[in-house]
């Protein structure tokens, strides 16, 4: 069974600053998917950005980037010039391939935007 | 384009009666669909999925039972709410690439 484990469970940064944030799995596949999801207050999942296990290239969406090791399975996330609209709870998540995309996810970390 | 629509929103409902959560998904096809649920303050928990009308997998044994009744339905249900039920519940479908999930707006159930 796979898992996934986010040893921050909250983190602060402040306006227009830089924050990552860490992930780590555990898989004895080589097929896989990461993401990363936010949770408004809302409660809404919003997808953030993937990265496929095969790609070396770390994967980019405009202020959000990842850092993808795999052979320490790690996977962080990095925000760019963070905006108030980011404070959010940011869940990490894994998907074998092939294997009707179930996902699993770490417990998350509760991200605030501070002036 | 796609949209998930999830309903109702907000369900408060006392121990021992019965639920039905629906989830339809709008501008697609064949969709892989998944019931999540979420606990107070903690990770989502995958709860049934389907690859398609009337294949139902569960993940883990509970008080809910999920279907699909259409392609484009998945339906949770309860004869029976515990107290243990409550939580925030997610539908999801796997996306036209196959292999993402985008989420619907989600239902807060309360079982009091």
């Amino acid at each position: 069974a796979q898992t996934v484990t986010q040893s921050q469970p909250e983190m602060s940064v402040q306006e227009a600053e830089t924050v990552t944030l860490s992930c780590t799995y555990d898989t004895s596949e080589n097929n896989y998917y990461l993401f990363w999801y936010k949770q408004p207050p809302s409660r809404q999942m919003i997808l953030v950005i993937r990265q496929e296990a095969y790609k070396q290239q770390n994967a980019t969406e405009n202020r959000f980037s990842v850092n993808f090791q795999k052979a320490a399975k790690s996977f962080s996330l990095k925000i760019s010039d963070s905006q108030l609209g980011d404070t959010a709870m940011y869940f990490c998540a894994f998907m074998r391939a092939g294997t009707a995309s179930k996902l699993t996810f770490g417990t998350g970390t509760r991200l605030q935007v501070t002036l | 384009s796609q949209t998930i629509h999830q309903w109702p929103a907000t369900l408060v409902q006392p121990v021992g009666s019965p639920l039905s959560l629906e989830c339809t998904v709008e501008g697609t096809s064949n969709p892989n669909l998944y019931w999540y649920r979420q606990a107070a303050g903690r990770g989502l928990q995958l709860l049934f999925y389907s690859v398609g009308i009337g294949q139902i997998s569960s993940e883990v044994p509970q008080n809910l039972s999920a279907s699909r009744p259409q392609d484009r339905q998945f339906i949770l249900s309860s004869k029976k709410l515990l107290l243990s039920d409550s939580g925030f519940y997610l539908c999801a479908w796997n996306g036209l690439a196959g292999f993402e999930q985008y989420f619907g707006p989600g239902t807060r159930l309360t079982v009091t």
